[in-house]
Formats: C-alpha cells, structure tokens, sequence
C-alpha cells in the first residue's frame, strides 16, 4: 500500500516565490528522503532526514519532519524556472529492509 | 549521466514480441531495484535484489523476469506483455540506502502495442 502522500497534487508559483510541498506517511519510519524527477527522466536524489532528525537544510532546500504527526515538508525557497518538476518524498520503513515506499509526488511548475 | 545507465531509452513491442530492458552500474552499490512509473500513480517497485540475490518480488505477473547475472547487471526480460503495461520502468541502485538514498537511471519509456 502507498507509504507516503504529498500534497498538493500540483503547485504552481513564479519565479523567486517560496514552494512548499507535504508529504504524510503512515507506518514507523527509520528515514525519509526526498526526490526530484524532470519529465521523463529518471529521479534524483535531494535530501534524507532520519527518524531522529527535525530539521535539515542543503542549499535552498529546507526539509523538516514531525514523527508524531507521521508528516514532512519541503521548502524550495527563491525557487527558479529550472526547478520546475515533479518532486516525491520515499519513506524507508522500519522493517522494510532496502526498499522505499514512493508517493504519487507534487508536480511544481515555476513561471519565469 | 547518474552511474545508472538504462538501455534502451524507448521501446516498443507488440504483445507476442520478447525484449529485455537493461540497468548497469559501476558505482560498487550492493542492491538493485526495478520500478514501474505508470501515470497519475506512485512509483512501484517490481523486484529488489540485494549482492545478486532476489529478496523481493512484489507480486509481479511472470510476464515480466528479473535477472541479475553479477551486483552491475541487472535486466528485465519481457514476454506477451499486456497494453497496461505501457509505462516508464526505472532501474536503481543503493549502497547503504539510508547515507545515500538510491540512484536511479534515466529509465526505458515502454509502450506496448
């Protein structure tokens, strides 16, 4: 069954506005990650925070996550026309042993 | 280029045809993942194989059939596939996934006719 669920569906912003994306998930997690993927491509890989961790930062990208609420964030902040793409938070369960649990993702469209 | 190489990019096959999608990787990961993409749902994962060992194999029809000759191969051969199975099928591969998270290719673009 689907682990994680980003919301919104799909977000729309112009250039130098900040784009935030949730993700909710429903089992016990020992990390969650966040990915970006550009149309058609495959995705890539943007930042992992752990079940232990709160708050982590890399570059203009702000993630935060709250156990007790089985839910994450992801601030994307002076965002540019080249982060348009789909973005998906991937929980790695407790017990899953390898294997991450993808959502249907947030599609972030940046107008120039 | 990622370190996970896909080929091909595109594929079509018509549903008594039989093709292989490859995944190839030199970055020393020790597990590798095939995943479907189909519009508008999540990204599900087909087959995990861990140092060349299948451990996982989420009840995936036997149409498709993972093999994984050594820990930088892996291939997915296809038989009579069906219609639905038009998707995009992506390869990744983890070290240790939780520093690291996984590395996927840039994926084959199937459509079955």
């Amino acid at each position: 069954s689907q682990q994680g669920e980003e919301d919104p569906q799909a977000l729309s912003i112009q250039e130098g506005e900040n784009a935030t994306m949730n993700c909710s998930y429903k089992t016990s997690i020992n990390n969650l990650q966040w990915y970006r993927q550009n149309s058609g491509r495959g995705l890539v890989h943007l930042i992992l925070i752990r079940s232990n961790e709160r708050e982590k930062h890399s570059g203009r990208l702000r993630v935060t996550l709250d156990t007790s609420k089985k839910s994450s964030s992801l601030l994307i902040t002076a965002s540019r026309a080249a982060d348009t793409a789909s973005y998906f938070c991937a929980t790695d369960a407790i017990g899953s042993n390898y294997k991450l649990t993808f959502g249907k993702g947030t599609l972030l469209t940046v107008n120039p | 280029e990622t370190g996970v190489t896909q080929t091909p990019r595109h594929l079509v096959m018509g549903m008594t045809n039989k093709k292989s999608l490859k995944c190839e990787q030199h970055l020393g990961h020790n597990a590798m993942y095939w995943y479907k993409q189909s519009a508008k749902k999540p990204l599900e994962l087909m087959f995990v194989y861990s140092l060349e060992e299948r451990v996982e194999n989420n009840s995936v029809p036997s149409r498709f059939s993972p093999e994984c000759p050594n820990s930088s191969h892996l291939f997915l051969h296809l038989h009579t596939l069906q219609p639905e199975d038009s998707a995009l099928y992506l390869c990744a591969s983890s070290q240790g996934q939780e520093l690291y998270g996984y590395t996927f290719g840039s994926g084959t673009r199937l459509t079955v006719v």
